[in-house]
């Protein structure tokens, strides 16, 4: 199992430049989480998806796209990043029972810098 | 709107020198509790779930329990390997999404 991973681990893009944070997991979780992680902030939570075809917006959404076709992946999009999206992202995933999230595993994360 | 406030930000202690942090929570009935430890550079990784009040878990030097308010990690005897930032998260009934605490960064000094 390689649990949950996530491409690219450092970006630099311009500000204007679109791009997509992939990532996927191999144990068949159905809950999928987006995070952005800021000094003095804590995590974030941006989109989540409780199974393939279904999304919805967490804390932070704006400037930031999601879509689930499968249960292995979700990709996080950058519409057309800025500055303030300079930050390090995290995917996590997490089985599901009655409904609810159990344990979230989290990724390596992807370090963004927009100049 | 559910709330996690951790403390102290930031924990600095000599190596055997035994402490708590302290996670302070404000949810709508809670269904979980979660606590992650995180190393520089790396994903949280997964250390404890606590359910009711009263409910104890053991791992190695740490132990987590769980009150009605707050919940406490206890570092016994700590080394300097338990040196990263501890994260506390809620979730509460309803299945909304966990609510996370900005953690306590803990440094354990030789």
């Amino acid at each position: 199992n390689a649990g949950v991973t996530q491409t690219p681990k450092f970006q630099v893009l311009k500000t204007g430049q679109s791009m997509t944070l992939q990532c996927a997991q191999d144990m068949n979780h159905e809950y999928m989480s987006w995070y952005r992680q800021d000094p003095g902030m804590g995590l974030r939570l941006i989109h989540y998806s409780v199974g393939a075809g279904i999304t919805d917006q967490g804390e932070v959404p704006n400037g930031y796209n999601v879509s689930r076709s499968t249960t292995e992946d979700f990709p996080l999009r950058l519409l057309s990043a800025a500055p303030s999206q300079t930050s390090v992202y995290f995917c996590a995933s997490s089985a599901t029972s009655g409904g609810y999230q159990e344990t979230q595993y989290f990724g390596p994360g992807t370090r963004l810098l927009v100049l | 709107e559910d709330q996690v406030t951790q403390s102290p930000e930031a924990l600095r202690l000599q190596e055997g020198e035994s402490s708590s942090l302290n996670c302070s929570y404000t949810v709508s009935g809670l269904r979980g509790l979660f606590w992650y430890r995180q190393d520089p550079g790396k994903g949280p990784e997964f250390l404890f779930t606590l359910y009711s009040a009263g409910e104890e878990k053991e791992k190695e030097r740490l132990k987590a329990t769980l009150t009605k308010k707050e919940s406490f990690l206890h570092i016994t005897a700590p080394k300097p390997e338990d040196s990263a930032t501890y994260l506390c998260a809620v979730q509460a009934k309803g299945n909304t999404p966990l609510v996370f605490g900005k953690g306590t960064r803990l440094s354990v000094i030789a």
